[in-house]
């Protein structure tokens, strides 16, 4: 299995443009989140989604769209990109919807907005 | 909403001694679960101990032991004889089960190891 995927590794994007950061697992998980992560901030929740067609908002959701068409993919899209969206993204995915477990993590995407 | 609190953004310990890592978090909830994430250089994000609620018993997993209190809402992390490799951004995080499947975390606390 390779677990929790994300790409790219790395991006740099100019204020207003968008794009999307791709998450994928292969461990047939139900549950799937994205999480930034900031300087002195710890993680916090963007958007989760506990199955196909099934999403919803986490912590700090403005500026961020989400969609789960399958099982194996949740892909982030930053519609138009800002400063304060300088951050690392962090995708996780869990298999148990009926009792909170070890949630695996991807290795991260940092993105830098100029 | 629960909060949850690391008091110290850095700790440093020598090789081969124990340290330990604070945690404090608030919530009204009775059961719930407790998680010590580990982040070394690489950015990943590593489990190290998971903590039910309800179990009075604390935690351990080879070197790496909790203390919780659950009347104080603390939740401590202890790491006996230390490693190099230990060396990391430590994270309590909360999840108040059932449904709700968020992880709130805490802003870490980096752990240097020094041989």
């Amino acid at each position: 299995n390779a677990g929790v995927t994300q790409t790219p590794k790395f991006q740099v994007l100019k204020t207003g443009q968008s794009m999307t950061l791709q998450c994928a697992q292969d461990m047939n998980h139900e549950y799937m989140s994205w999480y930034r992560q900031d300087p002195g901030m710890g993680l916090r929740l963007i958007h989760y989604s506990v199955g196909a067609g099934i999403t919803d908002q986490g912590e700090v959701p403005n500026g961020y769209n989400v969609s789960r068409s399958t099982t194996e993919d949740f892909p982030l899209r930053l519609l138009s990109a800002a400063p304060s969206q300088t951050s690392v993204y962090f995708c996780a995915s869990s298999y148990s919807l009926y009792r909170v477990d070890e949630q695996f993590f991807g290795p991260g995407t940092r993105l830098t907005v100029l | 909403a629960q909060t949850v609190t690391q008091s110290q953004p850095e700790m440093s310990v020598q090789e081969a001694e124990t340290v330990t890592l604070s945690c404090t978090y608030d919530t009204s909830e009775s059961d719930y679960y407790l998680f010590w994430y580990k982040q070394p250089p690489s950015r990943q994000m590593i489990l190290v101990i998971r903590q039910e609620a309800y179990k009075q018993q604390n935690a351990t997993e080879n070197r790496f032991s909790v203390n919780f209190q659950k009347a104080a809402k603390s939740f401590s992390l202890k790491i006996s004889d230390s490693q190099l490799g230990d060396a990391a951004m430590y994270f309590c995080a909360f999840n108040s089960g059932g449904s709700n499947y968020k992880l709130t975390f805490g802003k870490g606390t980096l752990l240097t190891v020094n041989p």
